[in-house]
């Protein structure tokens, strides 16, 4: 089944320790991206990726690290975490040629940072 | 940057009625417009894209309407049911210098009433 994965789906975790959420897609997509999700702000991009090794900020990237070294995998780091970062992220592909193709989303991860 | 908004964040109508929902962009140079539906708990899901190079582009039961001049994009749902029922975000692609950038709105609370 084509689609993107996310792990894990719900994290709870304390300031400043360093965490990673997957992102992974199983349909050779070139286009990556992360967002994240608040209440009243609609989604935001946090970083993008045309293809493997590229990589490129969003709206809001500070406080986030990304890599993009194979096709399917796009983590996102938070390499100390605060609880501004507290939110509802979320994955999302799209077919090779970038991102003027429809974008698939994975299930969300529901961070809190306490 | 680009800045996107939306004229209402909900909107309530009854089955069988057709929906609009509206979108707001500031940057001129925007050159694609895409509309996404977002379900309580899941991941948004793209409904329709447009071009700056037209107008009007149609679906199934969805129309998406373009004006450039003043930088209005508007989605059109006809004859709403209550599976409907959703929050809608439109993503705006500034280009140029920000290739591969999505902006997004906040979202619209669409309500359909059997």
């Amino acid at each position: 089944e084509a689609q993107v994965t996310q792990n894990p789906r719900y994290l709870i975790t304390v300031t400043g320790k360093k965490l990673t959420v997957t992102c992974s897609q199983n349909m050779n997509h070139e286009y990556m991206s992360w967002y994240r999700q608040d209440p009243g702000l609609g989604l935001r991009q946090i970083y993008y990726s045309m293809n493997v090794e590229v990589t490129d900020k969003g709206d809001v990237p500070e406080g986030y690290k990304v890599s993009r070294k194979e096709k399917r995998n796009f983590p996102l780091i938070l390499e100390s975490p605060s609880p501004n970062q507290t939110s509802l992220y979320f994955c999302a592909s799209s077919l090779s040629g970038g991102f003027r193709y429809e974008q698939y989303f994975g299930p969300g991860t529901r961070l809190t940072v306490t | 940057g680009e800045s996107v908004g939306l004229h209402l964040p909900t909107l309530s109508v009854q089955e069988g009625d057709n929906s609009i929902i509206n979108c707001a962009y500031s940057n001129s140079a925007s050159d694609y417009f895409i509309w996404y539906k977002q379900e309580s708990g899941k991941g948004p899901q793209f409904i329709i894209d447009i071009r700056s190079n037209m107008d009007k582009r149609q679906g199934q039961r969805v129309t998406v309407l373009l004006n450039k001049t003043v930088k209005h994009l508007s989605l059109q749902i006809a004859a709403t049911q209550p599976g409907d029922s959703a929050v809608y975000f439109c993503a705006v692609h500034a280009g140029g210098t920000s290739y591969g950038k999505l902006t997004f709105g906040q979202g619209t609370i669409l309500t359909v009433h059997p």
